[in-house]
């Protein structure tokens, strides 16, 4: 079945720094890729939705100048926390589907990302 | 707005008495359904989407428009369905998908 993966699956990070998550889609091109924010007992929220080669698009409320995300080939997405706060810190889950319309969504395991 | 609904956040049943997910959604389109299932240590996966009307390990889900429901059933819980279930709503295009918060399934030997 169609991998992803997602890239690291924890890291700890300084406030003021900033961290990258890559997102990859191993086995399959991936047209669009999405990018989620979990805080624990709570839903999956949407972020961003990437295309290939395109501008993502932020959700309401998401600072596209504090979560960058490039989608540079069908196979990589990547979110880049710039500047992190703890507040930043949670799960963040990116997830690749490789048609349109009604294609199941394939997920990463997701990253913890904790900012002291 | 909120476009999909999952009422129950926790729910336990015995082994093999019923068991039944409920999902609602908003949405003026045509979307599709989906439900995801989150074992413990382990990745979202899907577990069936309502466009192939499969049975996946032993659950079904059926789209009611009329009541805008996508209702996870199961006739006979097992232990190994304790999980994390989502349910899911993707737009007409398909670039957007909307997750539910999620019910957490204990079944109980």
């Amino acid at each position: 079945g169609a991998v992803v993966s997602q890239h690291p699956s924890w890291v700890i990070c300084k406030s003021g720094t900033s961290v990258k998550i890559e997102c990859r889609s191993l086995d399959f091109q991936a047209t669009t890729m999405f990018w989620y924010r979990q805080f624990p007992k709570q839903s999956l929220m949407l972020m961003a939705t990437s295309n290939e080669g395109s501008k993502a698009t932020y959700e309401q409320g998401v600072e596209k100048d504090k979560f960058l995300i490039n989608h540079a080939s069908l196979t990589l997405s990547t979110l880049t926390v710039t500047s992190a706060h703890p507040e930043d810190s949670s799960f963040y889950i990116c997830s690749a589907i490789s048609g349109t319309g009604g294609s199941p969504l394939h997920f990463g395991n997701g990253t913890r990302l904790t900012v002291t | 707005a909120q476009r999909v609904t999952q009422p129950e956040k926790l729910l336990s049943v015995f082994k093999g008495a019923p068991v039944e997910l409920k999902c609602n959604y908003s949405y003026s389109g045509s979307p599709e359904l989906f439900w995801y299932v989150q074992y413990s240590r382990q990745r979202l996966q899907l577990l069936l989407r309502h466009i192939s009307r499969e049975s996946i390990k032993g659950f079904t889900a059926d789209l009611n428009k009329g009541e805008t429901s996508f209702h996870l059933k199961k006739p006979f819980a097992q232990e190994e369905d304790s999980a994390m279930y989502y349910c899911a709503l993707s737009g007409d295009w398909g670039n957007q998908f909307y997750f539910g918060t999620g019910t957490s399934l204990t079944v109980i030997p």
